[in-house]
Order: C-alpha cells, then sequence, then structure tokens
C-alpha cells in the first residue's frame, strides 16, 4: 500500500515557469488537500477537494490552481512561479467516511523558485 | 475553530515519558482534540485523537481534562525517533460534511535527550 505519493521530490524553477506537483493516493480517498510549509510557520492550506470535480480554496490559494478529475490524483499547478512559493509542499488525503478523522501525508515536495 | 497554545520547546530524557501540554480554553462541545507529529524533512503523521474521554493507542495517551479546555499528550517511553514537532488541532469532525480542514499552528519541538 503506498499510501500518498508525490512527485518530484525536488523541483527548482526559475520565475516565471510553469510546472505542476502531482499527488496520488491509492487508499479510495474521498478527501484531498494541499499545504505548504514555511521555515518557522505551521502548515497553511491551499487547496482543498472533497470528491472528483468538486475543489475549493483554502487559507493561500494565490498563484496555485488544482483540479479533481479522478479520486486517486490531485495535481497542484503553478502557472507563473515566484520566489514567494519556494516551499515545502504536502499533498494529504483522508477517508470521507467513519469519524477516524486521520489525514495521511505525503513526504513532500521541495520547491525552489529562483 | 478553537485556538491551541503549545510551548514553543520542551526536552526529554530518552526512556523517560515526555508529557506535552495544549491549551484550548475556547473550545467548543463538539469540536475534537487531534495531535499530529512531524519528523525533520517527513510529512506530518497521525498520532492521536479525542473528544472528552482519555484516549489510548499503540503510540501515545491523551488525557483531556474534564473542562475540556486542555490537554496532555503522553508518550510512555520517548525514543530519540520521537524528536519531532507535536501539533495540537482542535477542530470540528464532519464525518460527511461538505468539507474538512485542519489548521496546524506552529507546535511544540520536543527533542528526546540520549
Amino acid at each position: 500500500n503506498a499510501g500518498v505519493t508525490q512527485t518530484p521530490k525536488f523541483q527548482v524553477l526559475k520565475t516565471g515557469q510553469s510546472m505542476t506537483l502531482q499527488c496520488a493516493q491509492d487508499m479510495n480517498h474521498e478527501y484531498m488537500s494541499w499545504y505548504r510549509q514555511d521555515p518557522g510557520m505551521g502548515l497553511r492550506l491551499i487547496h482543498y477537494s472533497v470528491g472528483a470535480g468538486i475543489t475549493d480554496q483554502g487559507e493561500v490559494p494565490n498563484g496555485y490552481n488544482v483540479s479533481r478529475s479522478t479520486t486517486e490524483d490531485f495535481p497542484l499547478r503553478l502557472l507563473s512561479a515566484a520566489p514567494s512559493q519556494t516551499s515545502v509542499y504536502f499533498c494529504a488525503s483522508r477517508t470521507g467516511t467513519g469519524i477516524t478523522g486521520e489525514l495521511f501525508f505525503g513526504e513532500g515536495s521541495r520547491l525552489t523558485v529562483l | 475553530d478553537a485556538k491551541t497554545t503549545q510551548p514553543t520547546s520542551m526536552d526529554c530524557a530518552e526512556g523517560r515519558a515526555a508529557n506535552l501540554p495544549c491549551n484550548h480554553s475556547t473550545i467548543s462541545g463538539n469540536e475534537y482534540v487531534y495531535w499530529y507529529r512531524q519528523i525533520h524533512s517527513q510529512g506530518p503523521q497521525y498520532i492521536i485523537h479525542g473528544l472528552k474521554n482519555n484516549e489510548t493507542n499503540e503510540m501515545a495517551s491523551l488525557i483531556i481534562t474534564e473542562d475540556r479546555k486542555s490537554s496532555t499528550l503522553i508518550l510512555p517511553h520517548a525514543t530519540l525517533r520521537d524528536t519531532a514537532v507535536y501539533y495540537c488541532i482542535v477542530r470540528v469532525l464532519n464525518s460527511g460534511g461538505s468539507n474538512y480542514k485542519l489548521t496546524f499552528g506552529k507546535g511544540t519541538l520536543l527533542t528526546v535527550n540520549p
């Protein structure tokens, strides 16, 4: 069971370039989300999805787009990267049923924008 | 969501119990207390959660005061691998609701010393 898989693990971009961070889960989870983590700060929610075809904004959505065409995948797109988007990005998922409340996180994608 | 207050850092000797406090004085009746931890450079990991009663699992125990205004996470026999940032989070659990988000603060850096 792979859990939540993020790719790439490391990426360096130049200002203005675009890229997509991939997130896939094999647990048939309904909920998926993206967080960013900056030094000295907690995790901040970027976007989340409660199921295929449904997405919504979190605390810091500007500069990021998401889509959810399948239950398994939740890619995060940076259309025009800025140095302020240098961060570690975490994808997380959980089941939509039951009351466990447990979020499963990926190992992170470390992005540097020059 | 109710706000939580945690110490910035704590130390613990290896083999001893680590007791991590969390204040959540504005917690409401339907809000759960969650604990996650983040080992350096890894994604956060779920530890435990509870509503009113004390909870125990293979990782830790959660003690919630009777008035629910504070809680303590207990790692009974801390090891070097327990060195991590521990997050206390309070959240209403939407088991089938329209969205599910966790807000992570800065947490407590627990350092387990040999």
